[in-house]
């Protein structure tokens, strides 16, 4: 069985500081690893994903995020935040090939303050 | 209206009462999904479609039932609303090759009273 941990429930930042949104995961088997985004009152929009190759993601509105397959972790980082990136994060993750039955962490809020 | 809508946006019901609440996806994908997201759980899956006729449970299948006449509609049901199912739900979307993202509806905030 797969799990993804979301250590942090909420994170404030201020503007135009980083930030890094924690993720690690658990599965027996080769993953692929996800970042969505969900804005308030909306449904969650895929930031980025992992599939295979290069460890380094770039996604949607300037994040990115690391794979690291000995740590289990793929956390999300954007060098400089803005008040726009207000929302809340899901990790998720799926294993590779098959069915790809995707789980998802619970989240984490940024609150981005001005 | 293209992609994935949901009906209703909002809906208020009273315990024991049956409830659907309806998805609607105009790209033809293969595989769709019934998620509820609740406050220290994240989205959790409660049942997925393959295809037309082709169902399946998910992680909190209890208390829910789906079906799939059509690839581009999958209700789903309460058939007796409890107060637990008050939650936010989500259909989501994804096609028939190996990776392909799946896009998620604007959800439906269910109250049970």
């Amino acid at each position: 069985a797969q799990s993804v941990t979301q250590l942090d429930s909420q994170v404030p930042v201020f503007e135009e500081a980083p930030v890094e949104l924690r993720c690690n995961y658990s599965s027996s088997v080769s993953v692929y690893l996800f970042w969505y985004v969900q804005y308030p009152n909306q449904g969650l929009q895929l930031l980025l994903k992992y599939l295979s190759g290069s460890t380094l993601v770039k996604g949607i509105n300037g994040f990115e995020a690391e794979f690291n397959k000995s740590q289990t972790s793929f956390h999300l980082r954007k060098p400089s935040v803005h008040i726009s990136d207000t929302a809340e994060y899901f990790c998720a993750v799926s294993e590779a090939g098959g069915y790809q039955k995707v789980t998802f962490g619970t989240g984490t809020k940024l609150q981005v303050i001005p | 209206d293209a992609g994935i809508t949901q009906s209703p946006r909002y809906k208020i019901t009273e315990t024991g009462r049956q409830v659907t609440l309806m998805c609607h996806q105009t790209w033809s994908h293969s595989y769709m999904f019934w998620y509820r997201q609740d406050l220290g759980h994240g989205l959790r899956l409660i049942y997925y479609s393959a295809a037309a006729d082709i169902t399946d449970k998910g992680e909190v299948p209890d208390g829910y039932v789906v079906s799939r006449s059509k690839t581009e509609n999958f209700p789903l049901t309460l058939e007796s609303a409890t107060r637990s199912q008050t939650s936010v739900y989500f259909c989501a979307s994804r096609g028939l090759a190996g990776v392909d993202t799946q896009y998620f509806g604007p959800g439906t905030r269910l109250t049970v009273l």
